[in-house]
């Protein structure tokens, strides 16, 4: 079993719809939780850094942590055909990032 | 400023021959990292550097790889006698020290494809 679940997809959705990714782990040190953002040919982009518990609001982007479920959920707002990429979570207790595979997201016009 | 560069963008080799992938961090930054992106793997560490200190080599899957930073700024990551197994996006990362690390940059990865 990975130390990081996450679904590949790939998801499919309107524009304007809600997107929502999640991320399930089994190490109950982590403590730091990312989402990225990686676009086709390029490198990951933070989006998203959320320390322990909690919710966190950006924009149109929504991260939730539960660490109690051991369970991560990044949402997407308003989606936009610009949103469409590979979303990785990403998480540590310390510099060591350990990834979930991505979930790959197309937003349709 | 100038994010995190690396070179070559793409790299195909034979299998046996060795190569060499470099790393330019962001100016400042006093981490860095490098991970390999392969499908079937999905991203995963390699090495650390912070500072002066000893790398963290934990993650280099076998001693085929080594890695060093010259100067605690630009790093190369040598892969000697590559097989078809190497095969992957290797990207590279950096950071500021301490609760800074949390915020990782990367660069766009070097492309490596072994023949």
């Amino acid at each position: 079993q990975k130390e990081v679940e996450q679904d590949p997809g790939p998801l499919s959705v309107p524009e304007g719809a809600i997107v929502s990714l999640n991320c399930t782990y089994s190490n109950s040190a982590f403590q730091y939780f990312m989402w990225y953002r990686q676009y086709s040919r390029k490198g990951p982009e933070l989006l998203m850094y959320t320390y322990s518990s909690g919710n966190k609001e950006d924009g149109r982007f929504t991260a939730q942590v539960d660490k109690s479920s051991k369970y991560i959920s990044l949402f997407i707002r308003d989606s936009q055909p610009s949103d469409s990429a590979t979303y990785l979570c990403a998480m540590s207790d310390d510099y060591k990032l350990s990834f979930g595979a991505g979930t790959t997201v197309t937003v349709r016009a | 400023g100038a994010g995190v560069s690396q070179s070559p963008s793409n790299k195909v080799t034979e299998k046996g021959k060795d190569v060499e992938l470099r790393c330019d961090p962001i100016s400042g930054h006093t981490a860095l990292y490098w991970y390999r992106q392969s499908l079937g793997q999905g991203l995963e560490f390699l090495i650390y550097f912070q500072g002066n200190s000893a790398p963290d080599k934990s993650g280099l899957p076998s001693d085929r790889f080594s890695a060093e930073r010259t100067g605690g700024s630009v790093s190369t990551l040598t892969i000697q006698r590559t097989q078809q197994e190497d095969s992957a996006v290797y990207l590279c990362a950096s950071s500021l020290k301490g609760v800074g690390k949390r915020t990782q940059y990367f660069g766009p990865g070097t492309r490596l494809t072994v023949l």
